[in-house]
């Protein structure tokens, strides 16, 4: 499988708090995405990298991605109690038509009130 | 962002029996893909849905258990045929515009088999 790793598995922390996700990948991409799962339901997209950017900013959100590593990484800063859901790595190869998603395991992020 | 309406948004089914799952966009899109999700899993791609054409399936998963239809740029189904408890699962149909894009995605079909 071409799955990517993320750690921690799940993580708890207070509201207000900064919370950081980590996403390892296996073989070239062309972008990285990330997505939100709040329980049960469908899949929100958070924020798209490309494989030549190293950083990205939406709102609280704060996305880094190092190619040579084959490493991302999420910060969701001031953490609020809605927040709580799975984060979800997501990556298309870097292979014309190669549009498939391949998800990372995911991260349970718990914000304490 | 594309709306997705996917249905039903859950079942319960006996084993042996078959459930279409529908997934509708409010526009038309390039891209439509299924996926499942076991509980406590992340996402698997089941196939890519191909529009007039038959789907492209991964490794794993086969026609005669996951037929797929595609009939326009708006529309596809999901069929799982024969299930046994393992399918219980959380079915998710996708949709992107264009390469580089976001995927979007519907609410998903949460199946549980008896």
């Amino acid at each position: 499988s071409q799955q990517g790793e993320e750690d921690p598995q799940a993580l708890s922390i207070q509201e207000g708090e900064n919370a950081t996700m980590n996403c390892s990948y296996k073989t070239s991409i062309n972008n990285l995405q990330w997505y939100r799962q709040n329980s049960g339901r469908g899949l929100v997209h958070l924020i798209l990298i490309r494989s030549n950017e190293r950083e990205k900013h939406s709102g609280r959100l704060r996305v880094t991605l190092d190619t040579s590593k084959k490493s991302s990484s999420l910060l969701i800063t001031a953490s609020r109690a809605a927040d709580t859901a799975s984060y979800f790595c997501a990556t298309d190869g870097s292979n014309f038509g190669n549009e498939k998603l391949t998800f990372g395991t995911g991260t349970r992020l718990t914000i304490i009130p | 962002s594309a709306v997705i309406s996917q249905k039903p948004s859950r079942d319960i089914c006996q084993r042996g029996t078959s459930l279409t799952i529908q997934c509708q966009v409010d526009s038309q899109v390039t891209m439509m893909f299924w996926y499942r999700q076991q509980p406590g899993q992340s996402l698997t791609l089941i196939a890519t849905a191909n529009q007039g054409s038959e789907a492209t399936y991964e490794s794993g998963f086969v026609i005669d258990k996951f037929p797929i239809s595609r009939p326009n740029l708006t529309f596809s189904t999901l069929t799982v045929s024969n299930m046994s408890p393992e399918d219980s699962s959380i079915y998710l149909c996708s949709v992107g515009r264009a390469r580089g894009q976001p995927q979007h995605f519907g609410d998903g079909t949460r199946l549980s088999i008896l």
